[in-house]
């Protein structure tokens, strides 16, 4: 079983679109959660870490559900800039290492 | 502040040549990985090192060879390259991911921005 899961999409949505994505992990002992945006042959970015409380950063909210081990990454009123490949983070249970999944395709439509 | 730099960018190998990557970062990180990125696979942890002069295994390390004789730099060795290890190659620094005084924001991993290597 793989550690982190995604649904790899595509995902194509016009602007101003709401869309979500949904990202579970394996080890119930990992403690860190993380978005990244990975554009185009480009190295992957922090979008954000991912807090037990939910937390939001402008129209990106991220939520962390332990119990169903999973985490969810929700996008507001979509951008055309928005159009990248989104990167679930999860730690390892000693906290040394990090597995990503395979990640989740947007395109913003205009 | 340069980041985390990557060298070479590009690279064509034939089978069974050997070459080396290197990695620098100057943000005084720990912590430094070495991933590979395949269609379909994500980015998988070849080696990591959690400080100078140490070094340890990750997810896909066979075929690799790591070394970190000083804090800033991060070398990745092929010894005998194959096709198989065609792929997209990402370094990554960080604070200790296991500290971080409350916050996981110190968590986070900068990346380089890439070798391209393909092997004959």
């Amino acid at each position: 079983r793989k550690e982190v899961e995604q649904d790899p999409g595509p995902f194509n949505v016009p602007e101003g679109a709401t869309v979500a994505f949904n990202c579970t992990y394996s080890n119930s002992a990992s403690q860190s959660f993380f978005w990244y945006r990975q554009d185009c042959r480009k190295e992957p970015k922090l979008l954000m870490s991912v807090y037990s409380s939910g937390n939001e950063d402008g129209r990106f909210t991220a939520q962390l559900n332990r119990a169903s081990q999973y985490i969810s990454l929700l996008i507001r009123d979509s951008k055309l800039s928005d159009s990248a490949t989104y990167l679930c983070v999860v730690n390892s249970y000693t906290g040394n290492q990090f597995y990503f999944g395979t990640g989740t395709s947007l395109t913003v439509i205009p | 502040n340069a980041g985390v730099t990557q060298t070479p960018k590009f690279r064509v190998l034939k089978t069974g040549q050997s070459m080396t990557l290197l990695c620098a970062q100057d943000m005084n990180h720990e912590y430094m990985y070495w991933y590979r990125q395949d269609p379909g696979m994500g980015l998988r942890l070849i080696h990591y090192s959690v400080g100078e002069g140490t070094t340890a295994k990750g997810e896909v390390p066979d075929g690799y060879n790591v070394s970190r004789l000083k804090k800033q730099n991060f070398l990745l060795g092929l010894e005998s390259a194959a096709p198989s290890q065609t792929s997209v190659y990402f370094c990554a620094s960080s604070y200790n991911p296991t500290s971080g005084g409350g916050t996981s924001i110190s968590n986070e991993q900068f990346f380089g921005p890439g070798t391209r290597l393909t092997v004959l």
